[in-house]
């Protein structure tokens, strides 16, 4: 399969700060890689979805102005929490579409990053 | 758009039994399904898909099955392990679409 990594795996911050997360897909090119944030006990919930070189599609109800995604490459993506609040505290999810087996497309998923906001 | 919907939301099992997870769509024009393993703190791991044109898929003690007239497809584990322990989740994408809609998720629980 094709592997997806995410840096940090956690990180803390305080109430106001911003905080970057990157995605990378370590062995593949990624046209598009999508952002997931996933609750306790919960099912992911889709952020956005960018595509190399373009701006980021951002799902109903997620602020584009304070989450920032970059999609800077065909192998990282990267998400910027701004001013960030204790409600931001969440598990965030990159995801990479990869073309593995000529026409069929898969999803791969990153190993995820805690974020805490005190 | 496409909704999924998947039961039961916990499941138990004893260790060697077989376990059945199913999911149902929406939408008719969805025509791939992957499965996603998600341990505690990770992120999910594909673990199977299937694709509309073909009923039934299998990788050793894992197996999907997809039923296009009833729009549900199912995913099947045996011989259980405790290693089997995880959440669950289904997921249905429209053709043509870049997103996959997921379903709720399934705690399974493998008893020793």
């Amino acid at each position: 399969g094709a592997v997806v990594s995410q840096h940090p795996s956690w990180v803390i911050c305080k109430s106001g700060t911003s905080v970057k997360i990157e995605c990378r897909s370590l062995d593949f090119q990624a046209t598009t890689m999508f952002w997931y944030r996933q609750f306790p006990k919960q099912s992911l919930m889709l952020m956005a979805t960018s595509n190399e070189g373009s701006k980021a599609t951002y799902e109903q109800g997620v602020e584009k102005d304070k989450f920032l995604i970059n999609h800077a490459s065909l192998t990282l993506s990267t998400l910027t929490v701004t001013s960030a609040h204790p409600e931001d505290s969440s598990f965030y999810i990159c995801s990479a579409r990869a073309l593995l087996r000529g026409t069929r497309y898969e999803q791969y998923f990153g190993p995820g990053t805690r974020l805490t906001v005190t | 758009g496409e909704n999924v919907e998947q039961h039961p939301s916990t499941l138990s099992v004893q260790e060697g039994d077989s376990a059945v997870i199913k999911c149902t769509y929406s939408d008719s024009a969805s025509n791939y399904f992957p499965w996603y393993k998600q341990e505690l703190g990770k992120g999910p791991q594909l673990i199977i898909d299937i694709r509309s044109n073909v009923g039934e898929k299998k990788d050793q003690r894992i197996a999907v099955t997809l039923n296009k007239t009833a729009k549900h497809f199912s995913l099947h584990i045996t011989e259980t392990q405790p290693e089997d322990s995880a959440v669950y989740f289904c997921a249905a994408r429209l053709q043509g679409a870049q997103k996959l809609v997921f379903g709720q998720g399934t705690r399974l629980t493998i008893n020793p």
